[in-house]
């Protein structure tokens, strides 16, 4: 089945260690989405690619980074994790960005970070 | 500005007792579309169905319903004779014009046995 895949499932890294999350899908979709969602709340996007154009929100701190190697895989940096990044943490794809279509995002498992 | 509003924080339900669960929405956007999605309790976020703002028709899937009414701005889901299973936080979501995905706060849903 086609779908979107994060690993790991659960990240644990210390305060001010650099920690990258990885997501991959096998739906082709041009568009990847990565979304913070701190203990009940609601996900929060922090930044998309449409395909290799960079969309930050702009609220997103600096600390966070992203890459996009490929269609198919897209990366979180988290350059000096602190406490409040302590979040699941959760990719997901479209084919078309945003408001320009129904289409529903795909969302991977997440995962899951603890800061020591 | 999109705002989406899921005034219910939590819900508890005996099983198979009817639930609704409510949702009200912003924009000033004429063309948008909304979409309600399930996240159990191992996280990840499961798509369950999407309305345009051109089409008020309302749906039936199995147990679930989606009532759509523009005039309140409204976007109901209702899940008929509810199961264990459907334990879970319920986000709806809005996405207009050249914003992205736009969640409310959800609603957790705690069915009893």
């Amino acid at each position: 089945d086609a779908m979107v895949i994060q690993n790991p499932r659960y990240q644990v890294t210390q305060f001010g260690k650099p920690v990258t999350l990885s997501c991959s899908q096998t739906l082709n979709h041009n568009v990847m989405y990565w979304y913070q969602q701190k203990s009940s709340q609601a996900p929060k996007l922090l930044f998309h690619y449409y395909d290799k154009d960079f969309n930050n929100e702009a609220d997103t701190p600096d600390n966070f980074q992203s890459r996009r190697p490929n269609t198919s895989f897209c990366f979180l940096d988290i350059r000096s994790p602190g406490l409040g990044d302590a979040a699941m943490y959760l990719c997901a794809t479209s084919g078309i960005p945003g408001g320009y279509s129904n289409q529903p995002q795909h969302f991977g498992d997440g995962t899951r970070l603890s800061i020591l | 500005a999109q705002k989406v509003t899921q005034a219910q924080t939590e819900i508890s339900v005996v099983e198979k007792e009817d639930v609704t669960l409510d949702c009200v929405y912003e924009t000033r956007d004429t063309t948008y579309y909304l979409f309600w999605y399930k996240q159990p309790p191992s996280g990840e976020l499961v798509f369950l169905i999407r309305r345009n703002s051109f089409d008020e028709q309302n749906e039936i899937s199995g147990r679930y319903s989606w009532n759509f009414q523009k005039s309140t701005s409204s976007f109901n889901f209702t899940i008929t004779a509810s199961q264990v299973v459907d334990s879970a936080v319920y986000f709806c979501a809005l996405t207009a014009g050249a914003n992205n995905l736009f969640f409310g706060t959800g609603t957790r849903l705690t069915v009893i046995p």
